[in-house]
């Protein structure tokens, strides 16, 4: 069935290294992949998106990469600061808007 | 603009009552879906709501149910609570003509708590 694995499932920086995350996905017709960022008790907040006509897509410190043939998208974070301590889940759909698959999260923490 | 707002925030149930969970959409939306979060975990998806139908359904038994209102505000109903229901439930609405476009907006959630 459908399904969105992501590893690693904690991450420790220290403040200024990058963060690499990544997910795989199993439904094939998943063309909407975003990104979401959840600090304790708070609402998931969508941080970039990417669809399936592309390959990349950065906005500052924070890039997707997609790999369709390999089912495969990460979310590259640079210069981290100590701010981007969260979990972060990736997640897939057929359709923006639609149902969201999501992955287990990962909780990055990023030291000062 | 309030974005999508649920109540209640936080609510405690006994095994086998039964709850009702509100949300209203961001806006100038017309879809709302629903998710439950258990701790430590992704959100995994209930159901979507457009023009007061159920239009798609996530893996959860009957138990769980949900209504739109003409206003676009919905219910998530859950009866029968058992221990594995305590979750957060989150509410995300989304504008469904804007579907290749529009971003999903999600609630800070209801924190439900089954003894």
């Amino acid at each position: 069935g459908e399904n969105v694995e992501q590893h690693p499932s904690t991450l420790s920086v220290q403040e200024g290294d990058s963060a690499v995350i990544k997910c795989t996905y199993s439904d094939s017709a998943s063309n909407y992949f975003p990104w979401y960022k959840q600090e304790l008790g708070k609402r998931p907040q969508l941080i970039i998106d990417i669809r399936s006509n592309v390959g990349e897509k950065k906005d500052q410190r924070i890039a997707v990469t997609l790999n369709k043939t390999a089912k495969h998208f990460s979310l590259h974070i640079t210069e981290t600061q100590p701010e981007d301590s969260a979990v972060y889940f990736c997640a897939a759909s057929i359709n923006q808007g639609g149902k969201l698959i999501f992955g287990q999260g990962t909780e990055l923490s990023v030291k000062p | 603009d309030a974005g999508v707002t649920q109540s209640p925030t936080h609510l405690i149930k006994t095994r086998g009552q039964q709850v009702t969970l509100r949300c209203s959409p961001k806006s100038g939306h017309d879809t709302v879906s629903w998710y439950q979060q258990a701790l430590g975990q992704g959100p995994q998806f209930i159901f979507q709501y457009y023009e007061e139908e159920e239009r798609q359904r996530g893996n959860f038994p009957d138990r769980f149910s949900g209504h739109q209102f003409p206003n676009y505000s919905s219910e998530l109903n859950v009866n029968a609570l058992l221990l594995g229901d305590s979750a957060l439930y989150l509410c995300a609405s989304s504008l469904l003509a804007a579907v290749n476009t529009g971003e999903l907006f999600f609630g800070e959630g209801s924190r439900l708590t089954v003894l």
